[in-house]
């Protein structure tokens, strides 16, 4: 089974702050996804295939990556951004998400 | 829209069964999967397994004895039954909606059915 870690476990972050969220995979996967879940609500696909931004998601959103090491970066962090993050590989099954990144509002 | 609806909260005993649905509706679910996640209270998500229109199914080994997956296209309803519950079985369910292969990811989730093993 490929095991994700997210870092940083817990992070806050100013308003108009950057802020560069990584997962890193236990073996090389071939793309990322990521989601993000705010409290009380179910997750919401934010990248797709390590880069695509979703549908309606906003372009401050950005993923890159390779290999076994991949980032989800928002260039400049809203009030709205503060939520968990989790990251998920399809490449083996298993499919698996990461542990969460929780992003507060400083 | 795309919508998920999934059956409401159970608070069921140790030892017994628990079968939620997730009716689709805004899409065409013959041209869908539906997936299954389940997240532990404050933790994380673990893939439950999926199971496609023509009741082909492919789970998590870690769950292939305690979860059954099926499927009712006349009603666009996908069913999840867990069974020989333990406390460890407590937390919320998610279905989601993917396309299937290569497009594996799960595009939209429905708002889960929380689940509460407790005597």
């Amino acid at each position: 089974e490929i095991v994700l870690i997210q870092s940083p476990t817990t992070m806050a972050a100013s308003p108009g702050e950057r802020v560069t969220l990584t997962c890193l995979a236990s073996s090389s996967v071939n793309f990322m996804y990521w989601y993000q879940q705010k409290s009380s609500a179910s997750p919401k696909l934010l990248i797709h295939y390590t880069s695509i931004l979703a549908s309606g998601v906003p372009d401050r959103f950005s993923g890159s990556g390779s290999g076994t090491s991949y980032s989800l970066t928002i260039r400049s962090m809203e009030a709205e951004d503060a939520a968990v993050y989790y990251c998920l590989q399809l490449t083996s099954t298993p499919w698996t998400f990461g542990g969460g990144t929780t992003l507060e509002l400083k | 829209q795309v919508k998920l609806l999934q059956s409401g909260a159970a608070l069921v005993k140790p030892g017994d069964s628990v079968k939620m649905s997730c009716k689709a509706s805004g899409y065409t679910f013959t041209d869908h999967i539906i997936q299954w996640v389940k997240q532990s209270h404050g933790k994380s998500l673990e893939w439950i397994g999926y199971i496609n229109s023509y009741s082909g199914t492919l789970y998590n080994e870690k769950f292939k004895s305690k979860a059954t997956l099926t499927v009712d296209k006349s009603s666009s309803t996908a069913y999840m039954e867990f069974s020989r519950l333990t406390s460890e079985d407590s937390a919320i369910y998610y279905c989601a909606r993917s396309r299937g292969y290569p497009y594996w990811y799960f595009d939209f989730w429905g708002p889960g059915t929380m689940v509460t093993v407790s005597s």
